[in-house]
C-alpha cells in the first residue's frame, strides 16, 4: 500500500517558466491538501481539494497558482511564470473522508522547487 | 493563524523521556489535538491525536488536561532519530485542514 507519492522530488525552473507538481494520494483517500514551506519556515496551507472540486483555496496566492484534482489521475499544483520567491518545498497530504475530525493526514515527501 | 503555542526549542538526553508542552486555551469542545513531527526537511509525520482522553500508541503518549486548554506529548525513551520539529495542531471544526504553527524544535543529544 504505497503512501502519498509526489513527483518530481526536485524541480528547477527559470524565472517565467511554468512548474507542475504532481501528487497521487494514498489508495482510498479522496481528499488532497497542498502546503508550502519556505526555507526555515513552517508549513502554510494552500488548498484543499476533493475529486473534481476545490473545497478551500484560502491559502492560495491570487495570481499564477492553480490546483486541480481530476476524476482520474493525480492532483496537480500549477505555478505559472515562476519567480524566485516561489522557491520552496511543496508538500501534499491526503486523507479519507472525514467523520468529524478524527482522521489524520498522510504527507508525501515533497517537491523542492528552485527558481533560478 | 495557529491556535496553539509551543516553546521554540527543547533538549533531551537520549534514553530519557521527552515531554513537549502545548497550550491551546481557545480550543472548542469538538476540536481534536493533533501532533505531527518533521524530521529535517522530510514530509510531516503523524504521531498521535486526541479529543478528551489521554491516548497512547507505539510512538508516544498524549496527555490532555481536564479543561483541555493544554496538552503534553511524551516520547518515553527519546532516541537521536527523534530529533525533529514537533507541531501541536488543533483541528478546526467544520473544515478538514490542519493549520501548522512554528512548532518545537526537539534536539536529542547523546
Amino acid at each position: 500500500n504505497a503512501g502519498v507519492m509526489q513527483n518530481p522530488r526536485h524541480l528547477v525552473r527559470r524565472r517565467g517558466q511554468e512548474a507542475r507538481l504532481r501528487c497521487s494520494p494514498m489508495k482510498g483517500h479522496s481528499h488532497v491538501y497542498w502546503y508550502r514551506q519556505l526555507p526555515e519556515e513552517g508549513l502554510k496551507f494552500m488548498v484543499y481539494l476533493q475529486k473534481e472540486n476545490i473545497i478551500d483555496e484560502s491559502g492560495m496566492p491570487k495570481e499564477r497558482f492553480s490546483a486541480e484534482f481530476p476524476k482520474e489521475g493525480p492532483s496537480i499544483l500549477r505555478i505559472q511564470q515562476v519567480v524566485r520567491g516561489d522557491s520552496a518545498a511543496y508538500f501534499c497530504a491526503s486523507s479519507p473522508p472525514s467523520a468529524g475530525g478524527g482522521y489524520g493526514y498522510t504527507f508525501g515527501s515533497g517537491t523542492r522547487l528552485t527558481v533560478v | 493563524d495557529a491556535k496553539t503555542t509551543q516553546p521554540t526549542s527543547m533538549d533531551c538526553a537520549e534514553g530519557r523521556a521527552a515531554n513537549l508542552p502545548c497550550n491551546h486555551s481557545t480550543i472548542s469542545g469538538n476540536e481534536y489535538v493533533y501532533w505531527y513531527r518533521q524530521i529535517h526537511s522530510q514530509g510531516p509525520q503523524y504521531i498521535i491525536h486526541g479529543l478528551k482522553n489521554n491516548e497512547t500508541n507505539e510512538m508516544a503518549s498524549l496527555i490532555i488536561t481536564e479543561d483541555r486548554k493544554s496538552s503534553t506529548l511524551i516520547l518515553p525513551h527519546a532516541t537521536l532519530r527523534d530529533t525533529a520539529v514537533y507541531y501541536c495542531i488543533v483541528r478546526v471544526w467544520g473544515t478538514d485542514k490542519l493549520i501548522f504553527g512554528t512548532g518545537t524544535r526537539l534536539q536529542v543529544f547523546p
